[in-house]
C-alpha cells in the first residue's frame, strides 16, 4: 500500500474553500486514490476517489497532477458540519504474507471550521 | 433501510474474557471489513472477507478471530490474546471489484470496547 502524507490538522473560516493535500510519491501504476470522511465516534464515509485529472461530484473534487505523486481534495464553500477527520487511501491489494491484506488508513486531517 | 449495523455501541469487558462484536450488512456486498481505530490514529485492518467461509488476516490479526458463515454477518471475537483490546472496532462491508483498497466500502457506526 503506497505511503501517504497529510497535514495532521487544518483550520477554516465558514463558506471559505478548502484544499487538503495528501502526498503519494510510491504510487503504483494501477492506484487509485480515494478520500473518505469521518466524524467524531463514527465510521468512515466514502467521498470521492480518483485514477488522474480531476473528478468532480456533489460534495467535493479531486485534483490529480499528472506525475500522481499528490492529490488535493476541494471542499467547495465549507461549513460546520464539514468539521471532521479526512483520509487519503491509496493502493492496490498487497500482499504481507499468505493469503493477508495490508490496508491502512493514515492518520488523517482534521478539518476544523470555524464560524 | 439499507446498511451495516454493529451491536453493541459501547461495550465493556474485564481482563481475560473473550467478547464478540457483531456486524451485519443488508447491502448484498460479498466482502466485508474489520478495522480497529486507536484515539488519534487511523484505521488498521483486522481482519477481510471477500467470500462466505473465507477470510484473510489483516495488518494486526493476532489476538482477533472471526467467521463468515452468512454473507450478512462477520462476527469478531477479541480473545483474551489481545494485549490491548480497548479500542474504536469499525466494520465495513463492499462489493468485490478491483481491491480492498479502490472499492468503496461501507462503514457501521462503531463498537467502543473497554476492558477494565
Amino acid at each position: 500500500l503506497a505511503k501517504t502524507t497529510q497535514p495532521i490538522s487544518m483550520d477554516s473560516y465558514e463558506g471559505q474553500e478548502v484544499n487538503i493535500t495528501c502526498s503519494h510519491n510510491n504510487i503504483a501504476t494501477n492506484d487509485y486514490i480515494t478520500w473518505y470522511q469521518q466524524f467524531p465516534s463514527q465510521g468512515p464515509r466514502f467521498i470521492i476517489q480518483g485514477y488522474k485529472t480531476k473528478v468532480t461530484n456533489e460534495v467535493a473534487s479531486l485534483f490529480i497532477p499528472a506525475d500522481r505523486k499528490s492529490s488535493t481534495l476541494s471542499l467547495p464553500r465549507v461549513s460546520l458540519s464539514d468539521t471532521a477527520v479526512y483520509y487519503c487511501l491509496v493502493g492496490d491489494r498487497t500482499y504481507s504474507g499468505a493469503g493477508s491484506y495490508q490496508l491502512t488508513f493514515g492518520k488523517g486531517t482534521k478539518l476544523s471550521v470555524i464560524p | 433501510d439499507g446498511g451495516i449495523t454493529q451491536s453493541p455501541k459501547y461495550l465493556f469487558r474485564k481482563e481475560g474474557q473473550n467478547v464478540t462484536l457483531s456486524c451485519e450488512q443488508n447491502l448484498n456486498h460479498d466482502a466485508m471489513y474489520w478495522y480497529r481505530q486507536d484515539p488519534g490514529q487511523g484505521l488498521r485492518l483486522i481482519y477481510y472477507s471477500q467470500i462466505v467461509n473465507d477470510f484473510q488476516k489483516g495488518d494486526i490479526a493476532e489476538g482477533y478471530s472471526v467467521s463468515r458463515e452468512k454473507k450478512e454477518s462477520f462476527p469478531l471475537t477479541v480473545t483474551s490474546a489481545q494485549k490491548n483490546p480497548t479500542a474504536f472496532y469499525l466494520c465495513a462491508s463492499s462489493i468485490v471489484g478491483t481491491s480492498p483498497s479502490t472499492d468503496t466500502q461501507y462503514f457501521g457506526p462503531g463498537t467502543r470496547l473497554t476492558v477494565l
